[in-house]
């Protein structure tokens, strides 16, 4: 199983500003994704990380509002560029790990972006 | 395009019932299917997949799904339900590469 670490876990910011986001994973992984919860609604797959080349970014999602990095096998993180109120929404970093045998899709605790 | 649907946004069960949250798919190709849950204040937590063999697939918590493919259904299913059971399932495709798209999920509400 992958263990997560994911933050910061929640934070408010000013419009125009921006917000990195980390997480780190406990082993090794071949790909990492972003995804986006916004209030009331279902998760959003913003792009997957793989390490030693870019991002590979949904329909709807860019790299100049949304850059990641992926500099190892462990670690990513998701800015969040040039914030407005609508980006308010909880941010989620995944990885698909085995567990027992089984692969699935972890996620970390997320991160609750107010923007104001 | 895929496309995950879960066409109720909440369902009302009494505890002690049994339960059925739906999901249906729209794919190409042989898709890995899933449900996940999230508790209030907690992350998502998975319940179960199906990949290939037998269409019912048991999870965590007692729950249950039947994968039907000439309906393009994958249900949650679950005997009796508990009151703890009460939170937000999503149901979710995935592919390969590990990208996964989710359905829009379904507030399950079990009253005592």
């Amino acid at each position: 199983s992958a263990v997560i670490s994911q933050k910061p876990s929640r934070d408010i910011c000013q419009r125009g500003t921006s917000l990195t986001i980390q997480c780190q994973v406990d082993s090794q992984v071949t790909m990492m994704f972003w995804y986006r919860q916004q209030p009331g609604q279902s998760l959003t797959l913003i792009a997957t990380a793989n390490q030693g080349s870019e991002a590979t970014y949904e329909s709807g999602f860019v790299i100049d509002k949304f850059p990641i990095s992926r500099p190892n096998l462990t670690f990513s993180t998701l800015t969040v560029s040039n914030m407005s109120p609508e980006d308010s929404s909880i941010y989620l970093c995944s990885v698909e790990s085995l567990d027992r045998g089984q692969e699935k899709l972890f996620f970390g605790s997320g991160t609750q972006l107010s923007v104001l | 395009a895929q496309s995950v649907a879960q066409p109720e946004d909440q369902v009302n069960v009494a505890e002690g019932n049994p339960l059925t949250v739906k999901c249906t798919y729209s794919v190409s190709g042989n898709p890995y299917l899933f449900w996940y849950v999230q508790y209030p204040n907690r992350g998502l937590q998975f319940l179960l997949k199906y990949i290939t063999g037998d269409n019912l697939v048991k999870g965590s918590y007692g729950f249950e799904a039947e994968f039907n493919k000439s309906q393009t259904s994958f249900h949650l299913k679950k005997p009796s339900a508990l009151v703890s059971d009460s939170a937000l399932y999503f149901c979710a495709v995935s592919y390969n590469l590990g990208k996964f798209y989710f359905g829009s999920g379904t507030k399950l509400n079990v009253k005592p």
